[in-house]
Parts: C-alpha cells; sequence; structure tokens
C-alpha cells in the first residue's frame, strides 16, 4: 500500500519567516495530495490540494509543489503569522475507480510554532 | 463542518467493554471514513466505506467492527475495547465526484 513520509516533525519559525514541509510517497499511482491543518483540539481542515496534473498551486501565502518524478511534494507557507501555528498533515490518494477511490494515506504531521 | 458530527466526544470505559462510536452527517456523501489519531502516527485509516453496505479495511482494522445500513450514520464499535486503542477518532465524509474529505469533530477514547 501507499507509504508516506513528512519531514520535520516540527518546525519553529519566527513570525514573517517562511515555513517548509516536505512530504514523499511510495505509490505512483496516488494523483491527489491535499494538506490539512489541525489546531489543537480541533478536526483536520483542508488548506490546500493538488493533483497529479498540476506541479504547482498557490492560494494567497499558501503554496504546494508536487514532483511525480521524484515522488514529493512540499507546503510552503510565506510571511508566517502566530495563527499559522498548528500541526501539518500531508496526504496522498488515488481517484481511481471502485471502492478505493478517495482513500488517502497520512504523514505523521509536523508541528509549526510561529513565535511573534 | 456542521454536517458531520460525532458522538459522544469524549469517553472513558474499561478494558473489555464494547464501546460504539457514532457518525452521522448530513450532506448524502456517499464515502464516510474512520481514523485514529496517535501522536507520532498521523492520521490511520480504519474502516471506509463506499455507500450503504459497502465496507471495507482500512490500515489498522483489527479489533473494530463497522456498519453502514444508512447512508448518513457510519458507526464504529470496539467490540472487547484494549488500552492501546485509546485515541482520538475522526469520522470523515466525502462526495462521491469530489476528493475533499471532511472531519468530524473527533472524539476522545480513553481505555482504562
Amino acid at each position: 500500500g501507499e507509504n508516506v513520509e513528512q519531514h520535520p516533525s516540527t518546525l519553529s519559525v519566527q513570525e514573517g519567516d517562511s515555513a517548509v514541509i516536505k512530504c514523499t510517497y511510495s505509490d505512483s499511482a496516488s494523483n491527489y495530495f491535499p494538506w490539512y491543518k489541525q489546531e489543537l483540539g480541533k478536526r483536520p481542515q483542508l488548506i490546500i490540494d493538488i493533483r497529479s496534473n498540476v506541479g504547482e498551486k498557490k492560494d494567497q501565502r499558501i503554496a504546494v509543489t508536487l514532483n511525480k518524478t521524484a515522488k514529493h511534494f512540499s507546503l510552503h507557507i510565506t510571511e508566517t503569522q502566530p495563527e499559522d501555528s498548528a500541526v501539518y498533515f500531508c496526504a496522498a490518494g488515488s481517484n481511481a475507480g471502485g471502492t478505493s477511490y478517495g482513500k488517502l494515506t497520512f504523514g505523521q504531521g509536523t508541528i509549526l510554532t510561529v513565535h511573534p | 463542518d456542521a454536517g458531520i458530527t460525532q458522538s459522544p466526544r469524549y469517553k472513558i470505559t474499561e478494558t473489555g467493554r464494547q464501546v460504539t462510536l457514532m457518525c452521522h452527517q448530513t450532506w448524502s456523501h456517499s464515502y464516510m471514513f474512520w481514523y485514529r489519531q496517535d501522536l507520532g502516527h498521523g492520521l490511520r485509516l480504519i474502516y471506509y466505506s463506499a455507500a450503504a453496505d459497502i465496507t471495507d479495511k482500512g490500515e489498522v482494522p483489527d479489533g473494530y467492527v463497522v456498519s453502514r445500513s444508512k447512508t448518513e450514520n457510519f458507526p464504529l464499535t470496539l467490540e472487547s475495547a484494549t488500552r492501546s486503542q485509546t485515541s482520538v477518532y475522526f469520522c470523515a465524509s466525502k462526495a462521491g465526484y469530489k476528493e475533499t474529505q471532511y472531519f468530524g469533530p473527533g472524539t476522545r477514547l480513553l481505555v482504562l
């Protein structure tokens, strides 16, 4: 099955700096790569996603890049703010047909702390 | 987000007891999922369902049972709870034609 590795496990930055979180995946059939943000005691919430036919996607201060050849994808947060502090999870999945459709494999998570 | 709910939100039980965690969604999403979240492991898939009466095992199904008689409900049962099943359990759902999974608020389960 799919295996997703996420690094680093913790990341500490100063407000205004950039933060980068990296993930690798093993299954070349995976073609959907979402990123979730989870604040303390809350549910994971989707912040951005990318599909395999796209190399990069941006949404304001957040961007995701995908390298299908190397099987890795990254989350970039620019101009970090204290409210960006949370746990971030990457995931990989396939929209192949059948009952496996939509199944996600998650990385281990990155605890991001943004210091004012 | 208010469209997917879980109950109870907190549960304390003893080893060997049967426990059922409930998940309910109002979006008529065809796909539903159960995950457990433990430090260092991220979110691991326990079971998922593609539609009513269609379920399949995920990464860590041992010790758990699911059913889905109605589209909106996807209960997860721990047949005989063990301490290793102490965790936070999240239910999620998605529409059949979209990839995005939406998570419920979670259930914190402590097995003594």
